[in-house]
């Protein structure tokens, strides 16, 4: 299965700022996804990070906020833009390959003050 | 729009009884079905993955339903042991594959030693 790194596994940002998290595959994946987790709950998907072209978003997510990047096949990267408290969750990186389980990195902790 | 529910929120057990996580989505139209392992601090661990063709999957202790047209899964853990202690999350995928997954807001486990 694939190795999914993700960086960095966590930030303190200031309200204003903006983080942007990295997500390496260590081979050519299909699908690449970003979720967030906010505190107690479960995962919502962002958006699907497509190779060379714009992210399809989901309901309620837009580009603004979470731009994302996918320049190739094994990489993306996920903004998190003019953060607020309310943005403080944990954001996923997920990938997919042909028929195999969705993969997940080991996620980054973002705290905004 | 696909909701997953999954019951008991909470569940605390003594050390090696069998037990059933419960999963629910409304609509049947699904692709697949993957059950994720928690840690705290830590990513997703993917379990198993149940195609919609598929009844059920099984690995080691653990084994998984699918009944599509009730809407239903269940994951069942045999001779619990702590370090089954984590969160069980349910998620649900469509489109293909390429839709991403929804997920249900988990089973938070305890196995008391």
């Amino acid at each position: 299965s694939a190795v999914i790194s993700q960086k960095p596994s966590r930030d303190i940002c200031q309200r204003g700022t903006s983080l942007t998290i990295q997500c390496q595959v260590d081979s050519q994946v299909t699908m690449m996804f970003w979720y967030r987790q906010q505190p107690g709950q479960s995962l919502t998907l962002i958006a699907t990070a497509n190779q060379g072209s714009e992210a399809t978003y989901e309901s309620g997510f837009v580009i603004d906020k979470f731009p994302i990047s996918r320049p190739n096949l094994t990489f993306s990267t996920l903004t998190v833009s003019n953060l607020s408290p309310e943005d403080s969750s944990i954001y996923l990186c997920s990938v997919l390959q042909g028929n195999s389980p969705l993969h997940f990195g080991n996620g980054t902790r973002l705290t905004v003050t | 729009k696909q909701e997953v529910t999954q019951i008991p929120a909470a569940l605390s057990v003594p050390e090696g009884e069998n037990l059933v996580l419960n999963c629910s989505f409304t609509d049947s139209a699904i692709y697949n079905l993957q059950w994720f392992r928690q840690d705290p601090g830590k990513g997703l661990t993917s379990l198993l993955l149940i195609q919609s063709s598929q009844r059920e999957q099984t690995s080691g202790r653990l084994n998984a339903s699918l009944d599509k047209s009730s809407g239903r899964s269940t994951l069942y853990i045999a001779a619990s042991q702590p370090g089954d202690s984590a969160t069980y999350l349910c998620a649900v995928g469509s489109g293909g594959g390429a839709d991403g997954l929804t997920f249900g807001k988990g089973t938070h486990l305890i196995i008391q030693p």
